[in-house]
């Protein structure tokens, strides 16, 4: 099977201006996750979606960023406008849907999209 | 807030040395993730450990639940230089919201031939 796709792999944009990313999951998958590291840190946590419903999204850092996933299969990241301490690599990974308490399904990554605000 | 803290952030060895990271949350685990990113590449699921004490291995590679569920390790015997790359923790915790990995930073190792 095709594993989670990211576009664009990488981004060099200016302070200030707009980028959008995407992210296709795993055909099937329910879950949705955007992560985000800077380098030298953890993976931190963005926001999940199950289908194309935010189940949490505790972890966006500011009301710059606006995460969707239309019609629950692919989902874009978009940062307007952009900031200095936005640069890092933004993973998403996708996961089957879960089934029993305690127990999670993997969370299958994609590339990630390595962002650098100038 | 919840964390998962991870050490070492760095391990350098010779080839067949052994080699271990070790993983602490400051909040009990519903379960717990590894993940290995190679360099270059994207974080890829190893395990996943949920019962407490629970000790699973894979070839060289043993995985560590704490019986408190707030630590786990990864043991590699043995180390080849395949076996390079980033060993990321991933912890579900208590009464969040499921589907949140709290990862660690992650321990880089380097392996000399």
């Amino acid at each position: 099977e095709a594993g989670v796709t990211q576009f664009p792999s990488h981004s060099v944009i200016e302070k200030g201006q707009t980028v959008t990313l995407r992210c296709d999951p795993i055909s099937g998958h329910d879950n949705l996750y955007w992560y985000r590291r800077v380098m030298g840190k953890e993976i931190k946590f963005l926001l999940h979606f199950v289908k194309e419903s935010k189940q949490d999204e505790s972890g966006m850092p500011n009301n710059r960023f606006l995460a969707e996933r239309t019609g629950g299969t692919y989902s874009t990241l978009k940062v307007q406008p952009a900031e200095l301490e936005d640069s890092g690599v933004y993973f998403c990974a996708s996961s089957k849907k879960f089934f029993q308490v305690n127990s999670n399904q993997p969370q299958h990554f994609g590339d990630g999209t390595r962002l650098s605000i100038l | 807030g919840q964390q998962v803290m991870q050490i070492p952030q760095y391990q350098h060895v010779q080839e067949g040395e052994d080699f271990t990271t070790y993983c602490n949350s400051s909040t009990t685990l519903s379960n717990i993730q590894w993940y290995k990113q190679r360099p270059g590449g994207h974080p890829v699921f190893l395990i996943q450990l949920v019962k407490s004490g629970e000790v699973k291995k894979q070839k060289r590679l043993t995985f560590q639940f704490g019986e408190a569920k707030k630590n786990s390790s990864l043991h590699i015997t043995a180390t080849q230089t395949t076996d390079v790359g980033t060993y990321f923790c991933a912890g579900f915790h208590r009464g969040s919201t499921l589907g949140r990995l709290y990862f660690g930073r992650g321990t880089q190792l380097t392996v000399w031939p």
